[in-house]
C-alpha cells in the first residue's frame, strides 16, 4: 500500500536555485495539500487542490507554485530558493475536505 | 494571533502515568477538530471530533470536545515509551467565507521515560 509518496526525502539547495518536490497518491483522493513544518511551529498550509486542474493558496504561498494536471500528482515548485524556505515539507491527501489527512513521509529541505 | 493553542508545549512523564493534552481554539464557523500523532516523520490520524460531549476512544487514547468552552482534550492512560511523539491538534472552520480552512496548533511534545 503506497499511500502518499514524496520525493526526495532530503535536499540541500543554494540560495537562488529552484527545485520541484514531487508528490503522488494512489488512493484516488480528490483533495491534496502541501504543508511546511518549522520547529515548534506546527503545520502551515502552502497550497491545496480540490481536484485535477484546481489549485488555491493556503496560509503561506509566497515563493511557491503548484500544479495539478492529474488526480494522482501534486508537485510543489520552489523558485529562487531562500533560507526562509528551510523546512520540512509534507504532502497530504484526503477523500473529502480536510477529514483524515494521509501524509507523505516528508522532505527535509535546507537552503544555504 | 494563534487560532489553535495547545498546552503544554512539552511534557515528560514516566511509563504508566496518565497524561492529558489540551487544545483550545477560537474560530468562526467551526466544523471539526482533529488529533494527529507525529513520531519520526509523517503525522498519523487519531481522532476527528465534531460533536460536544461524545468521547472517542481507541485503546488507551481517548478524546472529547467541548464546543461551548471551545476546547478538546486528549487523554492517554498507562503511557508507554511508544507514546513518545508530538501530538498535533487541528481545527477545520470556514471563517467568514465559504472556503474551508484547517489550522494546526504548534503541538505538544510528549516524552515517556521508562
Amino acid at each position: 500500500n503506497a499511500g502518499v509518496t514524496q520525493t526526495p526525502k532530503f535536499r540541500i539547495l543554494k540560495i537562488g536555485q529552484s527545485m520541484t518536490l514531487q508528490c503522488t497518491q494512489d488512493m484516488n483522493h480528490n483533495y491534496m495539500y502541501w504543508y511546511r513544518q518549522d520547529p515548534g511551529m506546527g503545520l502551515k498550509l502552502i497550497y491545496y487542490s480540490v481536484g485535477a486542474g484546481i489549485t488555491d493558496k493556503g496560509e503561506v504561498p509566497n515563493g511557491y507554485n503548484v500544479s495539478r494536471s492529474t488526480t494522482e500528482d501534486f508537485p510543489l515548485r520552489l523558485e529562487l530558493a531562500a533560507p526562509s524556505q528551510t523546512s520540512v515539507y509534507f504532502c497530504a491527501s484526503s477523500y473529502d475536505r480536510n477529514e483524515k489527512l494521509f501524509f507523505g513521509s516528508g522532505t527535509q529541505l535546507s537552503v544555504l | 494571533e494563534d487560532k489553535v493553542v495547545q498546552s503544554p508545549l512539552s511534557l515528560v512523564v514516566h511509563e504508566g502515568d496518565t497524561v492529558t493534552l489540551n487544545c483550545s481554539y477560537e474560530v468562526t464557523n467551526f466544523r471539526s477538530l482533529l488529533w494527529y500523532k507525529q513520531e519520526k516523520k509523517a503525522p498519523t490520524f487519531l481522532f476527528m471530533l465534531t460533536s460536544s460531549g461524545i468521547e472517542k476512544k481507541s485503546g488507551r487514547l481517548s478524546s472529547i470536545l467541548d464546543k461551548k468552552e471551545l476546547f478538546s482534550i486528549l487523554n492517554i492512560t498507562a503511557t508507554q515509551t511508544g507514546d513518545s511523539a508530538i501530538y498535533l491538534c487541528a481545527v477545520e472552520y470556514t471563517g467568514g467565507g465559504s472556503n474551508y480552512k484547517l489550522t494546526f496548533g504548534k503541538g505538544t511534545l510528549l516524552t515517556v521515560n521508562p
